[in-house]
């Protein structure tokens, strides 16, 4: 059982080029989240989605794109990256809020 | 709005000792409070969740936390430290709203010394 499924694991990016993260869970979850880890600030989220369809701004959107393509996949796209998004990014899963599983974590770097 | 707070961003601890991170959060709902566990390189793991019920939570790797209402904390506590148990732990909050999401502490690093 794979749970939640993030790509890629690690990517190098210029300022200003643009990538998507991939994440799919097969656990059947109506909701996903993408969140950023960046030391002392603990994990943020970006966006997330509450179910198929809908998509909903989260504490730090500003920068990112969002796709809920279908139940299983919630992609994230950085249209023009920054070094301020330099970062580790996580998706999740969940059924409501009551215990989120989240994926091994994605390693951006934007030089 | 919730709000959680982590004292601190480092404890360390010897290895057999008593092992307590602290948890405060804020919520103008009941709140469902989680405790994650974060190993270098890796995603997070639940610890431990309460939700509603008995207010002692056991979690996993003799883990355990205790919801104080009207002290509005969820501290972590483990009676004996493990070298394992090193890592950097993350206390978070939520509603039981359709819609709700969760918000995290900073997360705190704890070292087990020999």
């Amino acid at each position: 059982n794979a749970g939640v499924t993030q790509t890629p694991k690690f990517q190098v990016l210029k300022t200003g080029q643009s990538m998507t993260l991939q994440c799919a869970q097969d656990m059947n979850h109506n909701s996903m989240y993408w969140y950023r880890q960046d030391p002392g600030m603990g994990l943020r989220l970006i966006y997330y989605s509450a179910s198929e369809g809908t998509t909903d701004k989260g504490e730090v959107p500003n920068g990112y794109n969002v796709s809920r393509l279908n139940k299983r996949e919630f992609s994230l796209r950085l249209e023009s990256a920054a070094p301020s998004q330099t970062s580790v990014y996580f998706c999740a899963s969940s059924v409501q809020a009551n215990t989120i599983y989240f994926g091994e974590g994605s390693w951006l770097t934007v030089v | 709005a919730q709000s959680v707070t982590q004292l601190g961003s480092h404890v360390s601890v010897s290895e057999g000792a008593l092992v307590l991170l602290r948890c405060n959060y804020s919520s103008s709902v009941p709140p469902y409070l989680f405790w994650y566990v974060q190993y270098p390189n890796q995603g997070l793991q639940l610890l431990l969740k309460y939700t509603t019920g008995a207010t002692l939570v056991k979690g996993i790797n003799g883990f355990e936390a205790e919801f104080k209402k009207s002290e509005t904390s969820f501290h972590l506590t483990k009676p004996s430290a493990h070298m394992s148990d090193a890592a950097e732990y993350f206390c978070a909050v939520s509603d039981s709203g359709a819609n709700s999401k969760l918000t995290f502490g900073k997360g705190i690093t704890l070292s087990v010394r020999p």
